[in-house]
């Protein structure tokens, strides 16, 4: 049972570097989030997905693109890395629609230093 | 908006003794409440979740929390402490039925033996 698979787990940029985060999830979520965990300030959410075809700015989105490829996918991407994007990011999903109140499910996270 | 508070960024505790890690929460809404745990170099894992059922809510591994809406908290606790529970813990809340979950800043339990 994979649940939510994100990757890389480890990646080092340069300075205005660009890469792309992979997400995928195999519980049939209409929804998915991608959020930063930095010390002390808890996870902040970057984007939302709350379907297919739909993206919403969270609480920190400038510096990243997003793009839900379909059901099961959604990608982050960072177009020209700065080191203030070093952190840890996880990846998550969940079903509103459910009787389970909306839980989120969360990927293992990847661990991103920028240099 | 809605926000948490995670009253203490380190609490320390003795094998065996009570587990309580705080929680204080600001909604407009009737909110849904999740403790979320996470383990050294891993993802969040739900402990237990608030969604306005039974107001005492027991989750995984002895772990239990209490919706006390007079004082908007949402207290977890755990009344033995074990070297496994070491580990970082998150206090979480949305509207009812909404998308978007807002964190605390999270609560680090070390477990002395």
């Amino acid at each position: 049972n994979a649940g939510v698979t994100q990757t890389p787990k480890f990646q080092v940029l340069k300075t205005g570097q660009s890469m792309t985060l992979q997400c995928a999830q195999d519980m049939n979520h209409n929804s998915m989030y991608w959020y930063r965990q930095d010390p002390g300030m808890g996870l902040r959410l970057i984007y939302y997905s709350a379907s297919e075809g739909t993206t919403d700015k969270g609480e920190v989105p400038n510096g990243y693109n997003v793009s839900r490829l379909n059901k099961r996918e959604f990608s982050l991407r960072l177009e020209s890395a700065a080191p203030s994007q070093t952190s840890v990011y996880f990846c998550a999903s969940s079903d509103p629609t459910a009787n389970s109140g909306n839980t989120i499910y969360f990927g293992e996270g990847s661990w991103l230093t920028v240099v | 908006a809605q926000s948490v508070t995670q009253l203490g960024s380190h609490v320390s505790v003795s094998e065996g003794a009570l587990v309580l890690l705080r929680c204080n929460y600001s909604s407009s809404v009737p909110p849904y409440l999740f403790w979320y745990v996470q383990y050294p170099n891993q993802g969040l894992q739900l402990l237990l979740k608030y969604t306005s059922a039974a107001t005492l809510v027991k989750g995984i591994n002895g772990f239990e929390a209490e919706f006390k809406k007079s004082e908007t908290s949402f207290h977890l606790t755990k009344p033995s402490a074990h070297m496994s529970d070491a580990a970082e813990y998150f206090c979480a809340v949305s509207e009812s039925g909404g998308n978007k979950l807002v964190f605390g800043a999270g609560t680090i339990l070390r477990v002395k033996s």
